[in-house]
């Protein structure tokens, strides 16, 4: 079956790192996806993975390793609007998006 | 400005009131997707649609209908809602079913069936 496994919820320091990994599990892979959900707001596209290795987008970077069926969302400097869900999606062989759960974040001062 | 338009945004409603959300994108898009989010289970698909005339069931199609007459609409239509329908719905669209471009999501319709 596909699967998306990633954890429920993480807390983190205001100005610190974080990392959400997320394992999947897709028929077929046509790459991967991180999104950030703010509550009760829609989600919105952080970053797409096809290719292992890392892709950097400001304070936001997205890790993908295709053998091992992983990936992570690095966050750097994090700030208290960075509290969010972070979804995390595989593209199948039917260009399907299979969900995960979400993990949500907290950020403390 | 490109964006998926949904309507209504909030709808308390009774068991058995037929009732449609709408969907509206302006990009052009040929995908479009319905997803329901309920806490701890993530999105689901409940529909999608490939092109105008087209569509099938996702993961958890019963007791919802769609249809795709213009390639800008997809409203999803509950025939008989129930309690267990209550929740938040996000229509979403991308560019082709073979893309893999980002998916536009609207901003969401809360639901209250009760």
């Amino acid at each position: 079956g596909q699967n998306i496994d990633q954890p429920t919820e993480m807390t983190a320091t205001e100005g610190a790192i974080v990392q959400i990994n997320c394992t999947y599990q897709t028929s077929g892979f046509n790459g991967l996806f991180w999104y950030q959900q703010h509550a009760g707001e829609a989600p919105t596209f952080l970053s797409y993975n096809v290719l292992d290795g890392l892709e950097e987008k400001g304070r936001f970077s997205s890790f993908l390793s295709r053998s091992k069926g992983y990936s992570y969302l690095l966050l750097k400097e994090l700030q208290m609007k960075d509290s969010a869900s972070y979804l995390c999606a595989g593209l199948d062989s039917n260009y399907q998006l299979i969900w995960g759960a979400g993990t949500k974040l907290i950020i403390k001062p | 400005e490109a964006q998926v338009t949904q309507n209504p945004r909030y709808l308390i409603t009774v068991t058995g009131k037929k009732l449609t959300v709408t969907c509206s994108q302006n990009m052009n898009h040929e995908y479009m997707s319905w997803y329901r989010q309920d806490p701890g289970l993530g999105l689901r698909q409940i529909y999608y649609s490939m092109n105008v005339e087209v569509t099938d069931k996702g993961d958890v199609p019963e007791g919802y209908k769609v249809s795709r007459k213009e390639k800008r609409n997809f409203p999803l239509i509950l025939e008989s809602p129930s309690p267990n329908q209550t929740s938040l719905y996000f229509c979403a669209s991308r560019e082709g079913q073979g893309d893999v471009g980002e998916l536009f999501f609207g901003e969401g319709s809360r639901l209250t069936v009760l």
